[in-house]
């Protein structure tokens, strides 16, 4: 079946390090591939997204490039701030999920700490 | 932007009583969604709902329901509630069209005494 598979936490950076938290996926066809950011206490917050192959998704300064060929949607940052300190999803939507009410199969989480 | 709004964002409750928890989303999505947070186990699917008056059991639909009347109005029942619901728990909503994201709510924290 589907899934996503995230680099295990805690991640523990200095600020303006650079960042990068894997993922990768298994799944059939062309998955929409996310980015979600959950701070303490708060619900999940859509960060970025991509669609197809080679799509670049970006915001906030982070990025994340789908690569179909080695099945992997890695989240990257040049400079974190202590603001970012939060975990972080990478999750999957595939045709049969979209037309299954959209359910999105998520990885487990990384959280990130970013210390000044 | 999408708003989707949880009634409340810290509910405690007793064991042994029914639970309400209301979501309510702004932009006429279709699709409607109920998670629980557990540290460890990452985010779980405890029902969705295509549309209006209808709904779709997740990963973990024991011990819940769902009611869906209104096309912005999604609530989770706790029909008698127990220890092992204390929890975070997550609303989300998502238009009914193909690679669009879900969106979410900031979340109920439950405990259940």
């Amino acid at each position: 079946g589907n899934s996503v598979t995230q680099m295990e936490g805690p991640v523990t950076l200095s600020e303006e390090a650079f960042l990068t938290i894997n993922c990768t996926y298994t799944a059939t066809g062309y998955p929409s591939l996310f980015w979600y950011v959950q701070y303490p206490g708060e619900g999940l917050q859509l960060l970025l997204k991509a669609t197809k192959a080679d799509d670049k998704g970006s915001n906030k300064g982070f990025e994340a490039t789908y690569r179909k060929e080695t099945t992997s949607f890695h989240l990257e940052k040049g400079s974190v701030q202590v603001s970012d300190s939060a975990v972080y999803f990478c999750a999957l939507s595939d045709r049969a999920s979209s037309n299954q009410g959209g359910k999105l199969i998520f990885g487990q989480g990384t959280e990130l700490s970013v210390k000044p | 932007d999408v708003k989707v709004t949880q009634s409340s964002r810290y509910l405690v409750k007793r064991t042994g009583e029914k639970v309400f928890l209301e979501c309510v989303q702004d932009m006429d999505h279709e699709n409607m969604f109920w998670y629980r947070q557990d540290p460890g186990l990452g985010l779980r699917l405890i029902y969705f709902s295509y549309d209006v008056k209808m709904k779709e059991k997740g990963d973990i639909p024991e011990g819940y329901s769902v009611s869906r009347e209104k096309k912005e109005r999604f609530s989770l029942i706790l029909e008698s509630a127990s220890t092992n619901q204390t929890s975070m728990y997550l609303c989300a909503s998502r238009i009914y069209r193909e690679r669009q994201p879900q969106h979410f709510g900031d979340g109920t924290r439950l405990s259940i005494l």
